[in-house]
């Protein structure tokens, strides 16, 4: 059992750069989401999407783009790394609405 | 807006002491209240509660919701060391999206 899975673990960029991180899910879930934790910030939504081809912002969206052109697939793109999103990223999924979240193991993102 | 505060941040305590761990909110069109514990990685999760007054139990813990009062708190028993960790809590709304919103947690530690 897969469950969420999350590429890179680890990664480091250097300000301007672009990168996409992975998320991908084996669950047939439509709910999918991005969120990043900082310390003292608890888990804070980034984008998320309710099903293949629909996406919408979450509280804080400036700075990345998602995609769903799959139920499977959910990549988060950094256009322009900033220092300010050093940070770990959690992608998660849900099968619907009033269900747990599963949650993807992090990618810890440094920019320099 | 809406809102999820936990209380407190951090708590040491003794293996075999009782927590109590706090998680208050307030969110627009209140659909559910999850307990997760994250340790080093993935959050993982605990409890789902969308009843007031009914508890949820697994172990030694367990956990209650009070809509009327807008608070949650997760008991442990008897802790042990592997109970340390940080405890968040996450509420969904009503919206379109049902999204999760998260507290910024509590760090339990456990001394043996």
């Amino acid at each position: 059992n897969a469950g969420v899975t999350q590429t890179p673990k680890f990664q480091v960029l250097k300000t301007g750069q672009s990168m996409t991180l992975q998320c991908a899910q084996d669950m047939n879930h439509e709910y999918m989401s991005w969120y990043r934790q900082d310390p003292g910030m608890g888990l804070r939504l980034i984008h998320y999407s309710v099903g293949a081809g629909i996406t919408d912002q979450g509280e804080v969206p400036n700075g990345y783009n998602v995609s769903r052109s799959t139920t499977e697939d959910f990549p988060l793109r950094l256009l322009s790394a900033a220092p300010s999103q050093t940070s770990v990223y959690f992608c998660a999924s849900r099968r619907t609405a009033n269900t747990e979240a599963f949650f993807g193991q992090g990618t810890r993102l440094t920019v320099v | 807006e809406d809102k999820v505060v936990q209380s407190p941040l951090s708590l040491v305590v003794h293996e075999g002491d009782t927590v109590t761990l706090n998680c208050s909110y307030e969110v627009t069109n209140f659909r559910s209240l999850l307990w997760y514990k994250q340790e080093k990685k993935a959050p993982t999760f605990l409890f789902m509660l969308t009843s007031s007054g009914i508890e949820k139990k697994s172990g030694r813990l367990s956990s209650i919701l009070d809509k009327k009062e807008l608070f949650s708190i997760l008991n442990i028993t008897a802790t042990q060391t592997g109970d340390s960790a940080v405890y968040l809590c996450a509420v969904e709304a009503r919206t379109g999206a049902n999204n999760l919103f998260f507290g910024t947690g509590t760090r339990l530690t456990v001394i043996p």
